[in-house]
């Protein structure tokens, strides 16, 4: 069966560090790969999404970047955090183009 | 403008009550999914709707896809404490090359014990 896992589950950092946020998916092969950030356990909103190694498609501008460097490994970045990422990030696969996404535990990000 | 509009957005109710929450847009979904999100956790898929009119059932939980695949409504008979939780509607348009999902903000149920 497949398994998404996220780490870590919290994070505290003080503005301006940088930040690395890992997902890795498990029992399948080519998954489409998505990065959403959750405000205030509400709706979700789609900040990256990946449909193969090294192809990354940006949905909104930010302090963000991802990269996939393998097939299942998908990676939220930044060089300097501001207060305003402080956020739950969920990381979520997809087998097929017509399927649902799967989502990850989450990560909360909280910026000091 | 959200694409995806959930109502109502708060609900409190006693165990034992029947509630009907919904999601509404202008554009045509070629599916639909609920999932239910707890504190702390990410979203776990309930169902996935993709025909117009489709109606599915999990244990006491009925999901209705409008038959002009507009809307959808997810209804819970005899709530438990255990249902507790964000309700969320996510819909795809168009089909093809279209992976991204549209959120609804959610419905946040309490079912009171």
């Amino acid at each position: 069966s497949q398994t998404i896992h996220q780490w870590p589950a919290t994070l505290v950092q003080p503005v301006g560090s940088p930040l690395s946020l890992e997902c890795t998916v498990e029992g399948t092969s080519n998954p489409n790969l998505y990065w959403y950030r959750q405000a205030a356990g509400r709706g979700l909103q789609l900040l990256f999404y990946s449909v193969g190694i090294g192809q990354i498609s940006s949905e909104v501008p930010q302090n963000l970047s991802a990269s996939r460097p393998q097939d299942r490994q998908f990676i939220l970045s930044s060089k300097k955090l501001l207060l305003s990422d402080s956020g739950f990030y969920l990381c979520a696969w997809q087998g097929d183009s017509l399927g649902p996404q799967h989502f990850g535990d989450g990560t909360r990000l909280s910026i000091l | 403008t959200q694409l995806l509009e959930q109502s109502p957005q708060f609900l409190s109710i006693q165990e034992g009550e029947n509630l009907t929450v919904y999601c509404n847009s202008s554009s045509v979904f070629s599916s639909l999914q609920w999932y239910r999100q707890e504190p702390g956790e990410g979203p776990v898929l309930l169902v996935t709707v993709v025909t117009g009119g489709e109606v599915k059932k999990l244990k006491r939980l009925t999901f209705q896809f409008g038959d002009a695949r507009k809307d959808s409504s997810l209804h819970i008979t005899a709530a438990q404490p255990g249902d507790t939780g964000l309700y969320l509607c996510a819909g795809r348009i168009g089909g093809g090359s279209n992976y991204k999902l549209t959120f609804g903000k959610g419905t946040l149920l309490t079912v009171n014990p």
